[in-house]
């Protein structure tokens, strides 16, 4: 099956800065990347879709100027959080996928401090 | 609006049966999921089901029914590495997945 590299699996960040994650697809064309944050003992959450070529479709509640979405080739989608703050640290996970199944990046873990 | 209903918590005994159940209420039905994930890991895929039925897979099995939107996940000869979320999605006419909130398994010795 498809493999989604996500990069990095953790990081700690200082508040104010900003961090940038990458998903990898490494043997499937990733038209589309979704990008998903879960929160502890919660469910993913849908923030943003990302269609290569094209902007971000961002879910209600998401600032688009705050989660910065690119997806410039069929391999590589990022996702930066900027002037990020404690209220932002969660769990991220990118995710792409066939008909069949839905492929998750490793995941990133956040932590603002 | 859009709803996928399963428990919070079940508890099992390891080298039971445990049967963990989804109701859904969605805009279209394009697939159902099950997504098994321990805590601070990504999901792994467990299942798909698009028709009615049972589908089998080693240990576990998935089951659904679409006019009653409902679906089961089915554990059986359940190990202390099967503790873990266990997450319903159903993919909804738009393609996107829709996530229910995760049933947390305890399996005791």
């Amino acid at each position: 099956g498809a493999v989604v590299s996500q990069h990095p699996s953790r990081v700690i960040c200082k508040s104010g800065t900003s961090v940038k994650i990458e998903c990898r697809s490494l043997d499937f064309q990733a038209t589309t990347m979704f990008w998903y944050r879960q929160f502890p003992k919660q469910s993913l959450m849908l923030m943003a879709t990302s269609n290569e070529g094209s902007k971000a479709t961002y879910e209600q509640g998401v600032e688009k100027d705050k989660f910065l979405i690119n997806h410039a080739s069929l391999t590589l989608s990022t996702l930066t959080v900027t002037s990020a703050h404690p209220e932002d640290s969660s769990f991220y996970i990118c995710s792409t996928g066939q008909d069949t199944e839905a492929f998750f990046g490793q995941g990133t873990r956040l932590t603002v401090v | 609006g859009q709803n996928i209903d399963q428990p919070t918590e079940m508890t099992a005994t390891e080298g039971a049966i445990v049967q963990i159940n989804c109701t859904y209420q969605t805009s279209g039905f394009n697939g159902l999921f099950w997504y098994q994930q321990h805590a601070g890991e990504a999901p792994t895929f467990l299942s798909y089901n698009v028709l009615d039925g049972l589908e089998e897979k080693g240990r576990f099995s998935s089951f659904l029914s679409r006019s009653k939107g409902y679906s089961y996940l089915l554990l059986k000869e359940l190990q202390m590495k099967d503790s873990a979320s266990y997450l319903c999605a159903v993919r909804d006419s738009n393609y996107q997945l829709i996530w229910g909130a995760g049933t947390k398994l305890i399996i005791k010795p």
